[in-house]
């Protein structure tokens, strides 16, 4: 069954101390893994789309890298704004749906 | 008005009442979601139309209706709800009902039951 596992489960940095997010799954066939960023009373936001083992992609202060069986979204230097949850989803080919993890919440401390 | 809209952002209702919620993208796109997100859960697939067409219900409650009038626009038609349904209902669209492709979603509704 496809899976989709994160962590840690809560972040607390402070600005300017980089670190990275885990996003572990299991799925047959990947087709995508997918970045998104939550903010309080607000919708995901789309952030970054990987297809394939050793693609990276990088936006600002994120950069997103994937292994065949993880997924990372480092963070350099952030900064209180960085603060969210940041959401993990992998589309496979077994089942017609993408899978969402539960989520990491990060908290950047001036 | 650019993205996805959903309206409204707050509904408070009766378990006997009947409300809808609305859903608009300006992306144009051709499948639409509606998704659950409760507290310290994944989001959970509700419903999925592609072309106007419904291609999937994940064992949703007959409480929880949907309705895709065009590809623009998505509506979920709640009645006699259960206070286990208080929730934020997420709307989301993507290009093509595909799993390569990335969803962008609304800033949702947050449901309250009483």
């Amino acid at each position: 069954e496809d899976q989709v596992t994160q962590s840690p489960e809560a972040l607390r940095l402070q600005e300017g101390e980089s670190s990275s997010l885990n996003c572990s799954y299991t799925v047959s066939g990947l087709r995508g893994l997918f970045w998104y960023r939550q903010d309080p009373g607000k919708g995901p936001e789309f952030l970054f789309t990987l297809y394939s083992a050793g693609e990276e992609k990088e936006k600002e202060r994120l950069k997103a890298t994937l292994t065949k069986k993880e997924s990372f979204l480092h963070i350099t230097a952030p900064k209180p704004e960085d603060s969210a949850t940041y959401l993990c989803a992998v589309g496979g080919t077994s089942y017609d749906k993408v899978i969402f993890g539960p989520g990491t919440s990060l908290s950047v401390i001036p | 008005e650019t993205g996805v809209t959903q309206t409204p952002r707050h509904l408070v209702m009766g378990m006997t009442n009947k409300k809808s919620l609305k859903c608009e993208q300006h992306l144009g796109h051709n499948a639409m979601y509606w998704y659950k997100q409760s507290a310290k859960k994944p989001l959970e697939l509700m419903f999925v139309y592609s072309l106007e067409e419904r291609v999937e219900n994940n064992s949703v409650p007959s409480r929880f209706s949907p309705e895709c009038p065009n590809s623009s626009h998505l509506f979920l038609h709640l009645h006699t709800l259960q206070p286990e349904d208080s929730a934020l209902y997420l709307c989301a669209s993507s290009q093509v009902h595909l799993t390569d492709q990335p969803q962008h979603f609304g800033d949702g509704t947050r449901l309250s039951i009483l």
